[in-house]
């Protein structure tokens, strides 16, 4: 089955910089790749997700890159403020209404 | 509905008793999912239906744990002889057939003393 991985496991910023966390899937018929923000104590969100015929994606000062060769997806979020410190997680999954196979999570501290 | 809702929201139990965890997907969304978060923890899958088709249950951690759905919407989620292990999130999430994102409950937050 699939196998996401997830790094770093926690990542602390200043408010203002930017912060990238990095994920790797090993099943090579995986096409989408969502992100979640969990705020603590609160439900997992989507933020952002890509799908395997697209490379990068934005939506405002979140992105995702995508590179299908090496099996590997990013997160980037630019500007950073307080309100993004939360738990990060990726996913991956094979199709349309598919589980999601969740790696282990990056805990980010946005810092004044 | 406008969201998922997933019920109680919190529940005590003794170790050796029976837990049902229920989930009210969002209304027209044929895919349910169940997932488990212990404290700190990333998410662990348990259980998937899709519409008509056979649930995949191969996340399911031991026996004691069975879940169904009925008429394709409400799903119940239960725990046989609840072990202190057991303790956790519980999280259910529906998704459209067409749309490749997941919407997630509130969660249930189960504790076994």
């Amino acid at each position: 089955g699939e196998n996401v991985e997830q790094h770093p496991s926690t990542l602390s910023v200043q408010e203002g910089d930017s912060a990238v966390i990095k994920c790797t899937y090993s099943d090579s018929a995986s096409n989408y790749f969502p992100w979640y923000k969990q705020e603590l104590g609160k439900r997992p969100q989507l933020i952002i997700d890509i799908r395997s015929n697209v490379g990068e994606k934005k939506d405002q000062r979140i992105a995702v890159t995508l590179n299908k060769t090496a099996k590997h997806f990013s997160l980037h979020i630019t500007e950073t403020q307080p309100e993004d410190s939360a738990v990060y997680f990726c996913a991956a999954s094979t199709g349309t209404a598919s589980k999601l196979t969740f790696g282990t999570g990056t805990r980010l501290q946005v810092t004044l | 509905g406008a969201g998922v809702s997933q019920s109680p929201s919190n529940k005590v139990t003794e170790k050796g008793k029976d837990v049902e965890l229920r989930c009210d997907p969002i209304s027209g969304h044929t895919a349910l999912y169940w997932y488990r978060q212990s404290l700190g923890q990333g998410l662990e899958f348990l259980i998937y239906f899709q519409g008509n088709s056979a649930p995949d249950k191969s996340g399911l951690p031991s026996d004691r744990f069975s879940a169904e759905r009925t008429g394709g919407s409400v799903s119940t989620l239960t725990i046989q002889r609840t072990q202190q292990e057991d303790s956790a999130v519980y999280l259910c999430a529906s998704s459209l057939v067409q749309n490749y994102g997941y919407t997630f409950g509130s969660g249930t937050r189960l504790t076994v003393v």
